[in-house]
C-alpha cells in the first residue's frame, strides 16, 4: 500500500484480555517502530525492528508487552492480560532504514480501550 | 535523562500569522531533529528535519531553527492557516540510539 495501514484501527477489550494489533508498514521499508501515544501525552518508544537484527526491546513497559515482525515486513504487537493503564493510541511507524534516512511514516494507530 | 520538552503546551494565533513552536532538548549529544504534525485521530505527520551541523532549514512555509548552544529547537510557519491548525511534536535522535525520542506537543490553534 501507499502508506502504513494498523488495524483494527479501535480495540475495546476486557481487563486481563489479550490484544494483538496489526501494522502492515510501507513496502521496501526494512525499519519499524512501534509507539504508544496516551491521551494529550507524546509519543513513547516501545519496539524497534531492523532488517534481520534483533530487535531493540528497550521500550516495553513489561513482559505483557511482545512484538514480532514475521518475514521482514507485518508486525503484530501483542498485549497480555491488558490492564486499564495500557489504555492508548498505539502508532506503528516505518522507515526506509538505518544509515538510510530516520524519516518516520506513521500509520493512523490503533486506538486500545481497557475496560 | 535527557529529555525533549516544550515551552508552550497551547498556541494561538490568527489566520495569516506567523507562528513559532519551540521546543527545548536536553542531550548535548543529539544529532538530529524533526518536526511531525498530528492531525486528530491520525499519525503524526512529517514536517520538517535538521542536522546538528546546520542552524536553520526551509521548508514550504515551514522553516526549522536550530541553537545547539542552548540546546533550542523551533518550527516557524509562516502565513498560518486553519489547516495547519495540530499537535506539533519536536523528536530528536542521536547517533547510535534507534528511536526517535518524543516531547509532549504544542497544539496550534488558528483563529479565522
Amino acid at each position: 500500500g501507499a502508506g502504513v495501514s494498523q488495524s483494527p484501527s479501535n480495540k475495546v477489550t476486557e481487563k486481563g484480555k489479550d490484544v494483538e494489533l496489526r501494522c502492515d508498514p510501507i513496502s521496501g521499508h526494512t525499519a519499524l517502530y512501534w509507539y504508544r501515544q496516551s491521551l494529550g501525552q507524546g509519543l513513547e518508544f516501545l519496539i524497534y525492528f531492523q532488517g534481520n537484527s534483533a530487535p531493540d526491546k528497550s521500550g516495553l513497559p513489561s513482559d505483557r508487552f511482545s512484538a514480532e515482525r514475521t518475514g521482514g515486513s507485518v508486525s503484530t504487537l501483542t498485549i497480555q492480560r491488558t490492564q486499564q493503564e495500557d489504555s492508548a493510541v498505539y502508532l506503528c511507524a516505518s522507515s526506509q532504514g538505518w544509515g538510510a534516512g530516520e524519516k518516520l511514516f506513521f500509520g493512523s494507530g490503533t486506538q486500545l480501550s481497557v475496560l | 535523562g535527557e529529555s525533549v520538552g516544550l515551552h508552550l503546551p497551547t498556541l494561538s494565533v490568527q489566520e495569516g500569522d506567523n507562528s513559532i513552536i519551540n521546543c527545548a532538548y536536553s542531550n548535548s549529544a543529539s544529532d538530529y531533529f524533526i518536526w511531525y504534525k498530528q492531525e486528530s485521530g491520525k499519525g503524526p505527520q512529517f514536517i520538517i528535519d535538521i542536522r546538528s551541523n546546520m542552524d536553520k532549514r526551509q521548508g514550504q512555509r515551514v522553516t526549522v531553527l536550530l541553537n545547539k548552544t542552548v540546546k533550542h529547537l523551533s518550527l516557524q510557519i509562516a502565513a498560518t492557516q486553519p489547516g495547519d491548525s495540530a499537535v506539533y511534536f519536536c523528536a530528536e535522535k542521536t547517533t547510535g540510539r534507534r528511536a526517535l525520542t518524543f516531547g509532549s506537543g504544542t497544539r496550534l490553534q488558528v483563529q479565522p
